[in-house]
């Protein structure tokens, strides 16, 4: 069946470009997550919405990051002006809802972020 | 703050030979704990939560509360069991806090 879906898998930036990376969560799924992975990390998570709503954005490290989900479905993580720092992977991960019961999380394959 | 501490990177075990993945939290509410677990070149999926109480794959995990522990455990490890595994404690709306994981590789 259909899983979380991320796009690109691999993206090379050179430091100071912008970058927009996409999730398409399983359908019907209300929550979205996205975590940042470097490299020997676990997943930390960025921010979280409930269909377009952004409820937590925490995570974000600095506003230079930007999400958005502007229709409750696809997401979209953009990064301006890249840093080195900023290399990971980025997983997006879907939920049917929140609370006890359906929260299981089923994550995407992630975009692996280089920055040079 | 949450925190989930995993002590081992890596854990090497032969086939056959008991296994057991240590993770501690801590965690000011009443906790909800995961593991999950990366195989090669595959996704991160769930492998078990504590509240199911499921024994998935012949891995159990217990949760002490006392002990702030949520250890995986195998009697008898499998090959096919190397990967690497992470801990994750349910916060908030539910977000996951994950431990930096460990990798159990088993040798034949």
């Amino acid at each position: 069946g259909a899983g979380v879906s991320q796009s690109p898998r691999y993206k090379v930036a050179k430091r100071g470009q912008d970058v927009a990376l996409r999730c398409d969560p399983i359908s019907g799924h209300v929550s979205l997550f996205w975590y940042q992975q470097a490299l020997g990390q676990g997943p930390e998570f960025l921010t979280y919405f409930q269909n377009e709503a952004q409820l937590d954005k925490s995570g974000l490290p600095s506003d230079r990051f930007f999400a958005e989900r502007p229709e409750g479905s696809v997401s979209t993580l953009k990064i301006q002006r890249t840093q080195q720092e900023d290399s990971a992977v980025y997983l997006c991960a879907s939920s049917l809802t929140t609370g006890m019961v359906g929260n299981e999380q089923f994550f995407g394959p992630g975009t692996r972020l280089t920055v040079l | 703050a949450q925190r989930v501490t995993q002590p081992e990177k890596l854990l090497s075990v032969f086939k056959g030979a008991p296994v057991e993945l240590k993770c501690n939290y801590s965690y000011s509410g009443s906790p909800e704990l995961f593991w999950y677990v990366q195989y090669s070149r595959q996704r991160l999926q769930l492998l078990l939560r504590h509240i199911s109480r499921e024994s998935i794959k012949g891995f159990t995990a217990d949760l002490n509360k006392g002990e702030t522990s949520f250890h995986l455990k195998k009697p008898f490890a499998q090959e096919e069991d190397s990967a690497m595994y992470y801990c994750a404690l349910l916060s908030g709306y539910s977000t996951l806090t994950f431990g930096k994981g460990t990798m159990l590789l088993v040798s034949p």
